[in-house]
């Protein structure tokens, strides 16, 4: 079965940091790996994919996140962090041997940027 | 180009009521998901529908909740006796093909609250 899991609830980073909001994953087939950013009282909006290539792919906002097989890991990161970035950040799986399309989410975490 | 319509955005239903909630996905998109944020929890999958079809209902509870995505007009997520536990977000989100690839694009959710 596939699943995701966020091992930290909360992310805390001063403003022009660096920031890493982590993720691990498990799926039976090839991953396709995506990260969502959510703020308050709104919907989800895509951030970036993995889903074959380069192992470090880049994405809205500055983000970018790095694919690593053997660690079964896509951490999401960002150079320098902005109090913008605050908000719920989800990290999701879609097994490619699955015919549905349908996403895994993790718990999310939330990035708190302080000034 | 709209994006994923979702409506109403906030619903209030008191035990024993219907509710009723409709998704528009995007143009050219014939690829439903629907998904529900509990508080202080991530999205958990409930239901892929394409056009008149569903493919995948293994996140439905068993019990008081349907949906349907007919050949004209939105998705509807229907649930019967709403119980306060069921009060959350529902989230709709929508992709061209089902790609096995590329991301969902999401509405800004439905907010149930059951009184």
């Amino acid at each position: 079965a596939q699943s995701v899991a966020q091992p930290e609830d909360q992310v805390n980073v001063a403003e022009g940091n660096p920031l890493t909001v982590k993720c691990t994953y498990s799926v039976s087939g090839n991953p396709y790996l995506f990260w969502y950013v959510q703020y308050p009282n709104r919907g989800l909006q895509f951030l970036l994919k993995y889903i074959t290539g380069d192992n470090l792919v880049k994405g809205s906002y500055g983000f970018e996140a790095e694919f690593n097989k053997s660690q079964t890991s896509f951490h999401l990161k960002k150079p320098s962090a902005l109090v913008s970035d605050s908000a719920l950040y989800f990290c999701a799986v879609r097994d490619g041997s699955s015919n549905t399309g349908k996403l895994i989410f993790g718990q999310g975490t939330t990035l708190q940027v302080k000034p | 180009n709209a994006g994923v319509m979702q409506n109403p955005r906030h619903l209030v239903r008191r035990r024993g009521q219907e509710a009723r909630l409709r998704c528009s996905p995007m143009k050219g998109h014939s690829h439903v998901y629907w998904y529900r944020q509990l508080p202080e929890e991530g999205l958990k999958f409930m239901v892929y529908l394409q056009k008149e079809n569903i493919i995948d209902e293994s996140g439905m509870p068993k019990e008081r909740f349907s949906a349907e995505f007919p050949k004209e007009g939105p998705s509807i997520l229907r649930i019967q006796q709403v119980v306060r536990g069921d009060s959350a977000a529902y989230f709709c989100a929508s992709s061209p093909l089902g790609a096995l690839t590329g991301e969902l694009f999401f509405g800004e959710g439905s907010r149930l609250t059951v009184l």
